[in-house]
């Protein structure tokens, strides 16, 4: 069975600090890993994903995400978040039949 | 745009009612997906078409049924609707049915359906 958790619902940076989210899966192969973004009122934009070759993947608006197999986690990152970065980031995984299946999400607040 | 259109994006109706979902796919592509995301379920994987056939199932209640037509757009229909079945309700679309490199998932923003 393929799963994913996101560790922390909800998490809160300052403007200008690294934001670290963090997503770890479940797969008995090698999986597709995708992160997702939903701004309030809208639906899901995908932010980057992992499919083979390069493990550091970089994505839309400073984002960046690193596979690691040896942890089977693919956290996303940016070294300095910014207030039009508060929004809800969903990790998903997929595999074969490209069904995405989702984390629970993680709010992402950013404080002035 | 995403290019994935949904409608309606607001829908409020009554317990034991029936609605109906539209989609439109992304143009080219041929797959569409069904989502349900709730408070307490989260993004929850409904059902997939690929080209007019079923191709998988997810969580999706036996109240619940879809289609996809000729001209690829989808319907989503939801009858005996109860309080628990208000939720926002995502299509989204690909190109192939399967997982590829370069095969990825556009979402649509979304019917947002009430139920009272």
């Amino acid at each position: 069975a393929q799963s994913v958790t996101q560790l922390g619902s909800h998490v809160s940076v300052s403007e200008g600090a690294l934001v670290l989210l963090r997503c770890n899966y479940s797969s008995s192969v090698p999986p597709y890993l995708f992160w997702y973004v939903q701004y309030p009122n809208q639906g899901l934009q995908l932010l980057l994903k992992y499919t083979t070759g390069a493990t550091l993947v970089k994505g839309i608006n400073g984002f960046e995400a690193e596979f690691k197999k040896s942890e089977t986690s693919f956290h996303l990152t940016k070294p300095s978040a910014h207030m039009s970065d508060a929004a809800e980031y969903f990790c998903a995984v997929s595999r074969g039949a490209n069904n995405l299946f989702f984390g629970t999400g993680t709010r992402l607040t950013v404080i002035p | 745009d995403s290019g994935v259109t949904q409608t309606p994006k607001h829908l409020i109706t009554a317990t034991g009612q029936r609605v109906t979902l539209r989609c439109s796919p992304r143009s080219g592509d041929l797959s569409v997906y069904w989502y349900q995301q709730s408070l307490d379920q989260g993004l929850q994987f409904l059902i997939q078409y690929y080209n007019g056939e079923e191709r998988a199932k997810g969580n999706i209640l036996e109240r619940f049924s879809a289609q996809q037509f000729p001209d690829l757009h989808s319907e989503l229909n939801l009858s005996s609707l109860e309080l628990g079945d208000s939720a926002l309700y995502f299509c989204a679309s690909s190109v192939s049915p399967t997982a590829s490199g370069a095969n990825v998932l556009t979402f649509g923003a979304g019917s947002r359906l009430t139920v009272l």
